[in-house]
């Protein structure tokens, strides 16, 4: 298993200002993911943090929005930029290393007001 | 796109067996999941199952796949208060050499009385 660890755990942040969120794994692994929790709802996945390579956004995301950098194998950002009250979420960093198990950070949680 | 449903509450007794239900459209799903989430807490992978198998032990853990019906469940067994949470069940399809992404249910938030 991947032991995952993120940093802030939680942050409160003013309205059009911007936070980076760090993602570290404790060993390398093939993919990275950034997954958005809003309060009392599922998973959406964001974008996939490629190393070595732009991330790869799924639909309603864009790069402008929400940078991601994966400079190596065991880490990656990812920052919410000119935040809004919308933006305030849970913000989950995935890691897999086979195809089969995927394993989640505790998440940080963010307020924007 | 999938889509993944599950009922949003279940009430148990201590004591008794939990079980949780889910459904999924991707009739290519690779792998299903059970991922558990406590309060203020990132998801913990409990236990995943191929989609060439019908059924998995983990000691009280017990997952069931009916992959013509497109079902899945989490039995539970001798539930404790421990275990109150919210339970979210995720598929992962095929789409490629390089197909990692789960598509996740709502969650079922599981209260256990003591």
């Amino acid at each position: 298993s991947a032991v995952i660890s993120q940093k802030p755990s939680r942050d409160i942040c003013q309205r059009g200002t911007s936070l980076t969120i760090q993602c570290q794994v404790d060993s390398q692994v093939t993919m990275m993911f950034w997954y958005r929790q809003q309060p009392g709802q599922s998973l959406t996945l964001i974008a996939t943090a490629n190393q070595g390579s732009e991330a790869t956004y799924e639909s309603g995301f864009v790069i402008d929005k929400f940078p991601i950098s994966r400079p190596n194998l065991t880490f990656s950002t990812l920052t919410v930029s000119n935040m809004s009250p919308e933006d305030s979420s849970i913000y989950l960093c995935s890691a897999a290393g086979s195809k089969a198990e995927q394993y989640f950070g505790p998440g940080t949680r963010l307020t924007v007001t | 796109g999938e889509d993944v449903e599950q009922s949003l509450f279940l009430s148990v007794r201590e004591g008794d067996s939990s079980v949780i239900n889910c459904t999924y459209t991707d009739s290519s799903s690779t792998y299903l999941y059970w991922y558990k989430q406590e309060p203020g807490a990132g998801l913990q992978l409990l236990t995943y199952i191929f989609s060439n198998m019908d059924m998995k032990q983990d000691q009280r853990l017990t997952v069931l796949l009916n992959k013509k019906d497109k079902h899945l469940s989490l039995r539970i067994a001798d539930t404790q208060t421990g275990d109150s949470a919210i339970y979210f069940c995720a598929e992962k399809g095929d789409s490629g050499a390089g197909s990692y992404q789960l598509t996740f249910g709502k969650g079922t938030k599981l209260s256990v009385i003591p």
